[in-house]
């Protein structure tokens, strides 16, 4: 069975703090894996991963992934209370359709 | 970017009514959308897989007879709830692929709440 899974669930924070995010899927035929921060209603694009070790970086906001291990992180620097939000890990496999993670649902305190 | 519009965005019925989603690429072509359902607190979950001009292909544990998908333009993709049950009541929302990246991006979301 298909599975991506996310840790931490949850992670509260100050201001400022730098948090990592993780990822870890198991699906057949993998495609691609991709990064959606979720604030109240519509998932947002943040990175699509396809290669290993290739680190995508947007802002405070970095991403790679491992295709030999199985995982991905997301890196958020310098963290700021606009960042409070679910960060949904999805992946594409061979059906092209999206697995989504559980989700880790990240507070910024000032 | 890609936008992707979705209607209506919140909708309250009672119980045994039909209710129409729709989702509209707006400035390119879909010709597959994917609808999902997300429950407070938890991920999305995909329900069905909307090809143009073909039939939806539904995940498993999700009844195609009450969950009606038609995909009938490259810009639009319906998902019609019928005969609603209080159940039902989640947020459901749409995506379209975007270009040859499989790059995804979503509606709004529609909150659906049955009395």
């Amino acid at each position: 069975e298909d599975k991506v899974v996310q840790s931490p669930l949850s992670l509260v924070v100050h201001e400022g703090d730098t948090v990592t995010l993780n990822c870890s899927y198991e699906v057949t035929n993998f495609r691609s894996l991709l990064w959606y921060k979720q604030e109240k209603k519509a998932p947002t694009f943040l990175f699509m991963l396809t290669s290993s070790g290739i680190e995508k970086k947007s802002g405070r906001l970095s991403s790679i992934l491992d295709k030999k291990e199985l995982f991905s992180i997301l890196n958020i620097t310098a963290t700021q209370t606009g960042d409070s939000a679910v960060y949904l890990c999805a992946v594409i496999q061979g059906a092209q359709k999206l697995v989504f993670g559980q989700g880790t649902r990240l507070t910024i305190n000032p | 970017g890609a936008v992707v519009s979705q209607h209506p965005s919140r909708v309250i019925c009672k119980s045994g009514t039909s209710v129409k989603i729709e989702c509209r690429s707006l400035d390119f072509q879909a010709t597959t959308m994917f609808w999902y359902r997300q429950f407070p607190k938890q991920s999305l979950m995909l329900m069905a897989t909307s090809n143009e001009g073909s039939k939806a292909t539904y995940e498993q544990g999700v009844e195609k007879d009450k969950f009606l998908i038609n995909h009938a333009s490259l810009t639009l993709s319906t998902l019609t709830v019928t005969s609603a049950h209080p159940e039902d009541s989640s947020f459901y929302i749409c995506s379209a692929r975007h270009g040859p990246n499989e790059k995804l991006f979503f509606g709004s979301g529609t909150q659906l709440s049955v009395l």
